[in-house]
């Protein structure tokens, strides 16, 4: 176990709605990363939020936005789904702005958008 | 921007033969990572490679960071059916931040 998680585990949307992820990061890790799984590729980073910062962006578009709150947990929001969004969404945690570790991975939130 | 490929894409192989699978940059890396992700899983970190040829050994996987430090490369010996997933590098350049490589599927048949 890596002490990070992630909820919820499944959902279900349709197209234009909008969806909240949350994330709560291994004790003492004050950096969280997001990653967007689709189906047989590898992650993709999204953001990355540091001591309430954001702290780097990946290729998204700005519907999909971010917060880190003082206990270091984490959400991820996405506007105006799209079909193209159904995938799993990872959350990291680590510890330092700059990655210089390992990544300690959640189980995920997978989503479907109908 | 920075892309990470690896091959072979897919992998079959029968339990007890080696697997190998290569990760290439587009560009020059500070470091490297491997992860596992076991199907239905989560990536799971297994390494980080930095310095330019280096190779560091767990137990039957041995790892490889090139010495222009744009590849790399994961070798199982004996492969178990405990082996089976999928296996990703991930670099980094500067301050960068982690770039996933495009994964390589095994399958260990017993």
């Amino acid at each position: 176990e890596t002490g990070v998680t992630q909820s919820p585990t499944h959902l279900i949307k349709t197209r234009g709605q909008q969806v909240t992820l949350r994330c709560s990061s291994q004790s003492g890790h004050n950096t969280v990363s997001w990653y967007q799984q689709a189906l047989g590729q590898g992650p993709q980073f999204i953001f990355q939020y540091y001591r309430e910062e954001e702290n780097g962006r990946g290729n998204f578009p700005p519907r999909f936005s971010g917060l880190q709150f003082p206990n270091y947990s984490s959400e991820l929001n996405v506007n105006a789904l799209e079909l193209d969004d159904s995938a799993l969404y990872l959350c990291a945690s680590s510890l330092g702005q700059v990655n210089t570790g390992e990544l300690f991975f959640g189980e995920g939130s997978r989503l479907t958008v109908l | 921007g920075q892309q990470v490929m690896q091959i072979p894409q897919y992998q079959h192989v029968q339990e007890g033969e080696d697997f190998t699978t290569y990760c290439n940059s587009s560009t020059t890396l500070s470091n490297i990572q491997w992860y596992k992700q076991r199907p239905g899983g989560h990536p799971v970190f297994l390494i980080q490679l930095v310095k330019s040829g280096e190779v560091k050994k767990q137990k039957r996987l041995t790892f490889q960071f090139g010495e222009a430090k744009k590849n790399s490369s994961l070798h199982i010996t004996a492969t178990q059916t405990t082996d089976v997933g999928t296996y990703f590098c991930a670099g980094k350049t500067g301050f960068q931040k982690l770039v996933f490589g495009t994964g390589t599927r095994l399958l260990v048949s017993p």
